[in-house]
């Protein structure tokens, strides 16, 4: 069975700071990975996804990942946070049997606070 | 293009009602999902439909909810009769059909959220 989890469930960062957000996954197969924002009163809005390619994935906003197979991780980052940032942040992997085309399992979540 | 919609945003009922949430795909998209997020926990998948048939329901939490796809094409999902543990945020999302070296998005909806008194 496949497992997501993220450290933290709320992480505050200073504006023009590093953002940081870690995540772990488990599964049996080579997964997909996919990282999901959530802004208030909005529905999930995908940041990026890993689909077995290039392992440093670039995504929208300026947010990236690094897919690290020895490590298990998949871990989201920007380099400056800016008060737009502010929302909850989803990992989730699927299985890649039908060519991600499957259920996402999800993380619990992380809220992201920018602190001006 | 419009989005995944969602019917209706807020819903508020009591213990032992019935209550259908109703899900619009994506224009074209044959997969549709159903996830729930019950306060504070993971999101959880419920089922799977592609076109109008059930490709997975395995995280369907008990014979009280009843899914449904019309012609393939909106959703819904029955919670009949409701209990106090269905109250939640219910996520539709749709996704085009993958091919053999296309990964596809699922997209979401804003979700319902279900209280259930």
């Amino acid at each position: 069975a496949q497992s997501v989890t993220q450290l933290g469930s709320h992480v505050s960062v200073s504006e023009g700071a590093l953002v940081l957000l870690r995540c772990n996954y488990s599964s049996s197969v080579p997964p997909y990975l996919f990282w999901y924002v959530q802004y208030p009163n909005q529905g999930l809005q995908l940041l990026l996804k890993y689909t077995s390619a290039a392992t440093l994935v670039k995504g929208i906003n300026g947010f990236e990942a690094e897919f690290k197979k020895s490590e298990t991780s998949f871990h989201l980052t920007k380099p400056s946070a800016h008060m737009s940032d502010a929302a909850e942040y989803f990992c989730a992997v699927s299985d890649n049997k039908n060519f991600g085309n499957e259920k996402l399992t999800f993380g619990t979540g992380t809220r992201l606070t920018i602190i001006p | 293009e419009a989005g995944v919609t969602q019917f209706p945003s807020h819903s508020v009922i009591e213990k032992g009602q019935t209550v259908t949430l109703r899900c619009d795909p994506i224009s074209g998209h044959d997969n549709l999902y159903w996830y729930r997020r019950v306060m504070g926990k993971e999101i959880k998948f419920l089922l799977h439909f592609v076109k109008e048939s059930k490709q997975d329901e395995s995280g369907m939490p008990n014979n009280r909810f009843l899914a449904e796809r019309t012609g393939g094409t909106y959703s819904t999902l029955k919670v009949q009769p409701a209990e106090l543990e269905d109250s939640g945020v219910y996520f539709c999302a749709s996704s085009q059909e993958g091919l053999a070296t296309f990964t596809d998005t699922q997209y979401f909806g804003p979700g319902t959220r279900l209280t259930v008194l």
